[in-house]
């Protein structure tokens, strides 16, 4: 079975700070990774995902994340924080061959001016 | 292209009560995924209809279910509604629901049960 886990609920940040959210996942085939972020009422709109190939991945909005299989990790960092990045972020991975995502519990980023 | 959309956005029942949620996914696209979440249990899966056909399914009681027309609109429906069914609905389509296709999601239904 796979699981994802993000540690924390919460993260606040300085505007122009680095931001960091932690991903675990675990997983007995090699996964697919993802990241979605969440603005109030809405749904989620992909970040960035992992599949093959290049272990450091970019996304959309400056955000970029490595995967580390010996850490079974999937960090989401971003050097400069904005204030339109303040919203829920959720990892998620897939391992079978259909579409079902299995999503960490999220982290809410807050970012202070 | 039009994204997923999905209907209502609100909705308001009462336990016992039971709802029928709408989903129409992006224009060529045949899968459609639904999830549940809530604040407590976070995003869970329910159930993915491929070609009108429900391919994968979730662990939820069968008071949850849901079918898929022709032109891949799909519907979740809720019987006997509970306090806990409160939640997002979230909808997601894709190209064929294989591993590689990106989910594109829907703004939700929001379900209040009182």
């Amino acid at each position: 079975a796979q699981s994802v886990t993000q540690l924390g609920s919460h993260v606040s940040v300085s505007e122009g700070a680095l931001v960091l959210l932690r991903c675990n996942y675990s997983s007995s085939v090699p996964p697919y990774l993802f990241w979605y972020v969440q603005y109030p009422n809405q749904g989620l709109q992909l970040l960035l995902k992992y599949t093959t190939g290049a272990t450091l991945v970019k996304g959309i909005n400056g955000f970029e994340a490595e995967f580390k299989k010996s850490e079974t990790s999937f960090h989401l960092t971003k050097p400069s924080a904005h204030m339109s990045d303040a919203a829920e972020y959720f990892c998620a991975v897939k391992t079978g061959a259909n579409s079902k995502l299995t999503f960490g519990k999220g982290i809410t980023l807050s970012v202070r001016p | 292209k039009a994204g997923v959309t999905q209907t209502p956005r609100y909705l308001i029942k009462t336990r016992g009560q039971q709802v029928t949620l709408s989903c129409s996914p992006i224009s060529g696209h045949r899968s459609v995924s639904w999830y549940q979440q809530t604040p407590g249990q976070g995003l869970q899966f329910l159930f993915e209809y491929f070609s009108e056909t429900q391919r994968n399914k979730g662990n939820f009681p069968g008071r949850f279910s849901g079918r898929q027309f022709s032109n891949s609109r799909s519907e979740m429906n809720v019987s006997t509604l509970e306090l806990g069914d409160s939640a997002l609905y979230l909808c997601a389509s894709s190209l064929t629901g294989g591993r590689n296709n990106e989910q594109f999601f829907g703004p939700g239904t929001r379900l209040t049960v009182l």
